[in-house]
């Protein structure tokens, strides 16, 4: 499978200021990312697709212009969390898929808190 | 949307015990595939399934996919320790855009020494 690495791992912040989250895929390029957010004893949820060379796709109730998205080389994917407040504390979780048969590599994820 | 129901919610076992948890849909899967995540961590794949039919082994662990697609099942036989985690279920199902996953609500399962 894939490797696929976050950085930070951890991060705390104070409300209203800015995160970026990295996602590099260590082993091969990606055309295409995937950013998940997951709460405390909850399942996964897809925030956005992260196009190589354009727009993201966020899903459904997700904001853009609050999760910025840039995915500007085939190895790395950025999210920014914009004014984080608290309720933006949550885990935050990239993957990529090889090959097109669906199957999703996760990174280790970023534990995000907002105080 | 399409939805994934997983169950159980949580079991507790002991250790060298059979585990067998499932995951069932309304809408038909073109893929399943089975995760594990450890605390603090990201999903690990542990098994995927691309056939109706299709029984597929990893170790201790085995999956099938419905012969309906609209099911599956993950078994790990006797447990150890190191078993304890979340496992998760995931597919994109029929008409999915590409590349996304929907995912079960995980079974969280415990192991006692």
């Amino acid at each position: 499978g894939a490797v696929v690495s976050q950085h930070p791992s951890r991060v705390i912040c104070k409300s209203g200021t800015s995160v970026k989250i990295e996602c590099r895929s260590l082993d091969f390029q990606a055309t295409t990312m995937f950013w998940y957010r997951q709460f405390p004893k909850q399942s996964l949820m897809l925030m956005a697709t992260s196009n190589e060379g354009s727009k993201a796709t966020y899903e459904q109730g997700v904001e853009k212009d609050k999760f910025l998205i840039n995915h500007a080389s085939l190895t790395l994917s950025t999210l920014t969390v914009t004014s984080a407040h608290p309720e933006d504390s949550s885990f935050y979780i990239c993957s990529e898929e090889l090959a097109g048969d669906n199957e999703q590599f996760f990174g280790p994820g970023t534990r995000l808190t907002v105080l | 949307g399409q939805q994934l129901n997983q169950s159980p919610q949580s079991m507790f076992i002991q250790e060298g015990e059979d585990v067998s948890m499932n995951c069932t849909s309304s809408s038909i899967f073109n893929t399943w595939l089975w995760y594990k995540q450890d605390p603090g961590e990201g999903p690990v794949l542990l098994i995927a399934l691309y056939k109706a039919g299709e029984l597929t082994s990893n170790g201790r662990l085995t999956a099938q996919f419905g012969i309906t697609r609209k099911d599956s099942f993950l078994n790990i036989s006797a447990s150890i320790p190191s078993d304890v985690g979340i496992y998760f279920c995931a597919g994109p199902g029929r008409g999915t855009s590409y590349g996304k996953l929907t995912f079960g609500q995980g079974t969280i399962l415990t192991v006692h020494p």
